[in-house]
């Protein structure tokens, strides 16, 4: 089966430039996640979708970043005005359901780089 | 909050030796433990899961163990090879049920040829 598919796999932009990400996660599969991974650390939560309801949007910085999932499969997470400190891996991942115990399986990510 | 450790940072070994990567994580009242892979510039694969009520799993050249009580994970890779360079992380899913996941901050390995 194909995998969650991310675009674009990288961007260069300057610091209050604005700048969206798209996902889209394997077929069937009800949640929906999207992680930023900082250099030299892990994976941070920023937003989880069940369908097109949010679970936890609680690590979101919600004046700068903002994500939907407007027909339960496909998302895009946008970032206005970017930040230098916004420079980071985005990773999508996707699971059958939000239980806990339910393996996520993850996309090549997009590298962001703010100047 | 849960908070999760990976020692040490980076790691060099010859290769074909053995070798121990440990993950600890500061609530024991975790549903599962999952150790992924990454490599650079590619996104996370997961190599191993161990339910809360296992002690062990294994894959080929991997076995992963878990110890609830003392919060200690590790990750165990026989007869290294220069392919496993990478890093690894773990992480454990939130407490509250979303599944969503706290990581670690991954161990570098290298495998000298």
């Amino acid at each position: 089966e194909a995998g969650v598919a991310q675009s674009p796999r990288y961007k260069i932009i300057e610091k209050r430039q604005s700048v969206a990400f798209w996902c889209n996660p394997i077929s069937g599969h009800a949640t929906l996640y999207w992680y930023q991974q900082i250099l030299g650390q892990g994976p941070k939560l920023l937003i989880q979708f069940q369908n097109n309801g949010v679970v936890d949007d609680s690590q979101l910085p919600k004046d700068r970043f903002s994500a939907e999932r407007l027909k339960g499969v496909d998302s895009t997470l946008k970032i206005q005005p970017a930040k230098l400190e916004d420079s980071a891996v985005y990773l999508c991942a996707s699971s059958l359901e939000w239980q806990n115990g339910e393996t996520q399986y993850f996309g090549p990510g997009t590298r962001l780089l703010v100047l | 909050k849960q908070e999760v450790t990976q020692i040490p940072a980076a790691l060099s070994v010859p290769e074909g030796e053995n070798l121990v990567l440990n993950c600890s994580f500061t609530d024991s009242a975790i549903y599962n433990l999952q150790w992924f892979r990454q490599d650079p510039g590619k996104g996370l694969t997961s190599l191993l899961l161990i339910q809360s009520s296992q002690r062990e799993q294994t894959s080929g050249r991997l076995n992963a163990s878990l110890d609830k009580s003392s919060g200690r994970s590790t990750l165990y890779i026989a007869a290294s090879q220069p392919g496993d360079s990478a890093t690894y992380l773990c992480a454990v899913p939130d407490q509250t049920g979303a599944n969503n996941l706290f990581f670690g901050t991954g161990t570098r390995l290298t495998v000298i040829p």
